[in-house]
């Protein structure tokens, strides 16, 4: 079936470092998405993002968070400065409309130390 | 705003045994209510879809339904097989142009036993 690419795998980061994560979205997908779990709670929604513009986001989308996806390619999150509670595997979604199948990616865990 | 609650954290069961997965929902819109798996090492990657209450979504032996006067959903398999071991996440999904937003519950790890 389709496939989100994500990479890398695992980061690990020094505390106010800044950090990027990429996301392959599939190919002919319109509407982008970024998720995050913190071992052994919910996923919870961060961010979505469509014609260049991010259309919701939720209050764990801080100020230090920004999303884009600069002319078709990868659709990244980045965290500057990171924070020690930054810490959490960052799941990447798309779809290809608003009403059809979100599909994720296999998470990027980040550390932040 | 909209909130899932999935209390069975972990189940385990042997094999052929019948698996039962109960969730909660709370939203003030009319729900699409869905179920996603996660194997080991993978993405979430979704099992069902149900858009209308008591209607039953079916796939891969699993059914989905969910009651409007319970606020509940659930998911079952009549005969669970090992490679059914995965995590179960129920989720609540609102649509709109600008795009899909899901709420999760918070998983139930299914591990069956040969």
């Amino acid at each position: 079936g389709p496939k989100v690419l994500q990479i890398p795998s695992h980061q690990i980061i020094d505390m106010g470092q800044m950090v990027t994560l990429n996301c392959d979205p599939v190919s002919n997908h319109l509407y982008f998405y970024w998720y995050k779990q913190i071992l052994g709670q919910q996923m919870e929604f961060l961010v979505n993002f469509y014609n260049g513009k991010v259309m919701e986001k939720s209050k764990l989308f801080k100020d230090q968070f920004s999303v884009e996806r600069p002319d078709g390619s990868y659709f990244t999150l980045k965290i500057q400065p990171t924070a020690l509670e930054d810490s959490a595997v960052y799941f990447c979604a798309s779809s290809f409309g608003g009403f059809t199948e979100v599909f994720f990616g296999k998470g990027t865990r980040l550390t932040v130390v | 705003g909209d909130s899932v609650t999935q209390k069975q954290g972990q189940v385990t069961l042997s094999e052929d045994d019948f698996l039962f997965i109960n969730c909660t929902y709370s939203t003030t819109t009319y729900p699409t209510l869905l179920w996603y798996v996660q194997y080991l090492g993978q993405g979430p990657q979704l099992l069902l879809k149900v858009t209308t209450a008591n209607n039953k979504g079916i796939s891969r032996g699993f059914e989905a339904t969910y009651d409007k006067g319970t606020t509940s959903f659930h998911l079952q398999k009549a005969s669970v097989q090992e490679s059914d071991s995965a995590v179960y996440f129920c989720a609540l999904a609102r649509n709109n142009n600008a795009g899909a937003k899901l709420t999760f519950g918070g998983g139930t790890r299914l591990t069956v036993r040969p």
